[in-house]
């Protein structure tokens, strides 16, 4: 497995502003996803961080909304941006290793106000 | 449809009990699938991978039946610890290999 991290744990935002994640891993991985858990759900794909390249993303998700940076193979960042209250969740990345294992970070609690 | 289906329970079970979950899934074509579980306010961990001829790690056990699109877990000799959301989690192959799909969950609560 690998160790992976996330930045802030948690946060509560004011609506209409912006806030960056960050993702960490401890060893490099070419697969990097940012998935969403809203309350009481399961986990949705917002995207696949693509080292060197634009972000992939899922159907109901956008950049302008959800811009993703990864410059390199340990390290991605998520920004939730014009934050609404609709958009408080928990936000995980993941990375893929063997295989189809995918193994989450511990995510960030996000309320906006 | 959803793409992956799992009863939301709650399964509340004495400790020592076999408890059995299922999960449906809706693509014919889905190429790989896992469990995973998730402990209240933790993320999702991996329990196990579900193989074709079915699996077992100690007290768990998988099996994956692709004629009727089903997966199911076992776990037998239910420990407190035991007590947690568990995730059907599906690959649905083709053009989307790196995509996940989660179904919502199943709760176990194991009682003392």
């Amino acid at each position: 497995s690998a160790v992976i991290s996330q930045k802030p744990s948690r946060d509560i935002c004011q609506r209409g502003t912006s806030l960056t994640i960050q993702c960490q891993v401890d060893s490099q991985v070419t697969m990097m996803f940012w998935y969403r858990q809203q309350p009481g759900q399961s986990l949705t794909l917002i995207a696949t961080a693509n080292q060197g390249s634009e972000a992939t993303y899922e159907s109901g998700f956008v950049i302008d909304k959800f811009p993703i940076s990864r410059p390199n193979l340990t390290f991605s960042t998520l920004t939730v941006s014009n934050m609404s209250p609709e958009d408080s969740s928990i936000y995980l990345c993941s990375v893929r290793l063997a295989g189809d294992t995918q193994y989450f970070g511990p995510g960030t609690r996000l309320t906006v106000l | 449809r959803k793409e992956v289906e799992q009863d939301p329970g709650p399964f509340n079970v004495p400790e020592g009990a076999t408890v059995a979950f299922n999960c449906t899934y809706s693509n014919s074509a889905s190429q790989s699938f896992f469990w995973y579980r998730q402990d209240c306010r933790k993320e999702p961990k991996l329990l196990m991978s579900v193989y074709s001829s079915g699996n077992e790690d100690g007290r768990f056990t998988a099996q994956l039946n692709r004629a009727s699109q089903y997966i199911s877990l076992l776990i037998r000799d239910s420990k407190l610890s035991d007590s947690a959301t568990y995730l059907c989690v599906v690959n649905p192959g083709g053009g989307a290999t790196n995509k996940l799909i989660f179904g919502t969950g199943t709760l176990l609560a194991v009682q003392p």
